[in-house]
């Protein structure tokens, strides 16, 4: 079984600092998705990596994929309230014809 | 908005009864997958429909059941419920069996009472 391990499962910090929530397993996954999941909405695709070592900006959030495929990290810079939610990272083993194996999130509260 | 529609939003129903939970994809999209996302247990993948054929299964138990329809819209059925499959379930879709991409629904919160 493919485990997604992400940390840490809380994180509360003040508007303009910088995180990093992490995403690890001992399995290698052909690629990896990031989520971002409000309350009560269903998770929205953020970003997909695929090569290992691979890194991906999307404004104010970097993604990067281990050299190894079995880990990925988000790096989001001066954060703002409205990144608050819960970060999702997801992995696929190959193929597409097993689904997703989502970790179980990062509750992300971001204070003014 | 991101073009899966699920219905019902919500449902309360009671212990050993059984509900459908229907799913339409976004336009264009041939793959449907099923999940359930509980807060011990996080997001799990239950079964995956590709052009109306089951594809792949997760964690699906057996007194539940899918299908998707010539129109590509998708139905879970869950039977016989029980307290714990309380959950929201959602739906997800893509426009390849290989591209794992998925555009979530916003979900159906089933609560068994």
């Amino acid at each position: 079984t493919q485990l997604l391990e992400q940390s840490p499962q809380f994180l509360s910090i003040q508007e303009g600092e910088n995180l990093t929530v992490y995403c690890n397993s001992s399995s290698v996954f052909s690629s990896l998705q990031w989520y971002r999941q409000e309350p009560g909405e269903g998770p929205v695709l953020l970003v997909t990596v695929v090569t290992g070592g691979e890194v991906k900006k999307l404004k104010r959030l970097t993604f990067q994929f281990g050299d190894a495929r079995k880990d990925s990290s988000l790096h989001i810079t001066a954060a703002q309230p409205g990144d608050t939610g819960l970060y999702l990272c997801a992995g696929n083993s190959g193929g597409g014809a097993d689904g997703l194996t989502f970790g179980k999130g990062t509750h992300l509260i971001i204070q003014p | 908005d991101s073009g899966v529609t699920q219905t019902p939003k919500h449902l309360i129903t009671a212990t050993g009864q059984r509900v459908t939970l229907r799913c339409s994809p976004r336009s264009g999209d041939l793959s449907v997958y099923w999940y359930q996302q509980s807060l011990d247990q996080g997001l799990q993948f239950l079964i995956q429909y590709y052009n109306g054929e089951e594809r792949a299964k997760g964690n699906i138990l057996e007194r539940f059941s899918a299908q998707q329809f010539p129109d590509l819209h998708s139905e879970l059925n869950l039977s016989s419920l029980e307290l714990g499959d309380s959950a929201l379930y959602f739906c997800a879709s893509g426009d390849s069996p290989s591209n794992t991409e998925a555009f979530f629904g916003q979900g159906t919160r089933l609560t068994v009472v």
